[in-house]
């Protein structure tokens, strides 16, 4: 059984822009987690989807936004980029929630200039 | 709020040592708590949890973890370290919400094996 896919794996973005991850859960799990990964702050959550809906959301400001799809798939968007948005983004699955295990993927580093 | 503290940043151990590695944590309810491996510009691996009942438990690739009430911990320990064990170590304290869930986690302690 696949794993948790995150796509680009690497990414290089100016200040300003906007930019979109992909993260394809394991097939039947039907919930999606994400995280931000910076050596400053560590790991920290920023949202969760179970069925197309958000669940729970963490302290970032509005420009971090998220959807779910169908299938399960989902997106994750920053609009307006800052140098502080640079960071390894991690995507976790679950099969139901709440959960006992979360299933990460290997992460889409973002690099802003 | 959650918070979990490892207070060790950097570990250095000799191949075949022993390792235990501190995590507290602080939670007003029964926690769930986690720990998991990142070896570098890779995800999260989950190496043990525990969520209720004996209060050791055992994980994968030979490492086990205490959970104790009373001192708020849940120390991950291993009694012979592997070169191949030198990566990054997350505690986490994960939050049971209605709707779903998330982790809190600690800063990470980088474990570092010198042969």
């Amino acid at each position: 059984k696949a794993g948790v896919t995150q796509t680009p794996r690497y990414l290089i973005k100016t200040r300003g822009q906007q930019v979109t991850l992909s993260c394809s859960p394991i097939s039947g799990h039907r919930s999606v987690s994400w995280y931000q990964q910076t050596p400053g702050q560590g790991l920290q959550f920023l949202f969760e989807y179970f069925s197309e809906t958000q669940r729970n959301k963490g302290n970032f400001p509005g420009r971090f936004s998220g959807r779910q799809f169908s299938n399960s798939r989902s997106e994750m968007n920053v609009s307006t980029l800052e140098l502080g948005d640079s960071a390894l983004y991690l995507c976790a699955s679950s099969l139901r929630v709440p959960t006992e295990k979360l299933f990460f993927g290997s992460g889409t580093q973002l690099s802003v200039l | 709020a959650q918070s979990v503290t490892q207070p060790d940043i950097h570990i250095t151990v000799s191949e075949g040592a022993s390792l235990e590695l501190r995590c507290n944590y602080s939670y007003g309810a029964t926690p769930y708590l986690f720990w998991y491996v990142q070896s570098p510009g890779q995800g999260l691996q989950l190496l043990l949890k525990y969520f209720s009942g004996d209060t050791l438990v055992q994980g994968i690739k030979g490492f086990e973890a205490e959970f104790k009430r009373s001192q708020s911990s849940f120390n991950l320990r291993k009694p012979s370290v592997h070169w191949s064990d030198a990566a990054e170590y997350f505690c986490a304290v994960g939050t049971k919400m209605e709707y779903g869930n998330k982790l809190v986690f600690g800063a990470g302690t980088i474990l570092r094996v010198k042969s």
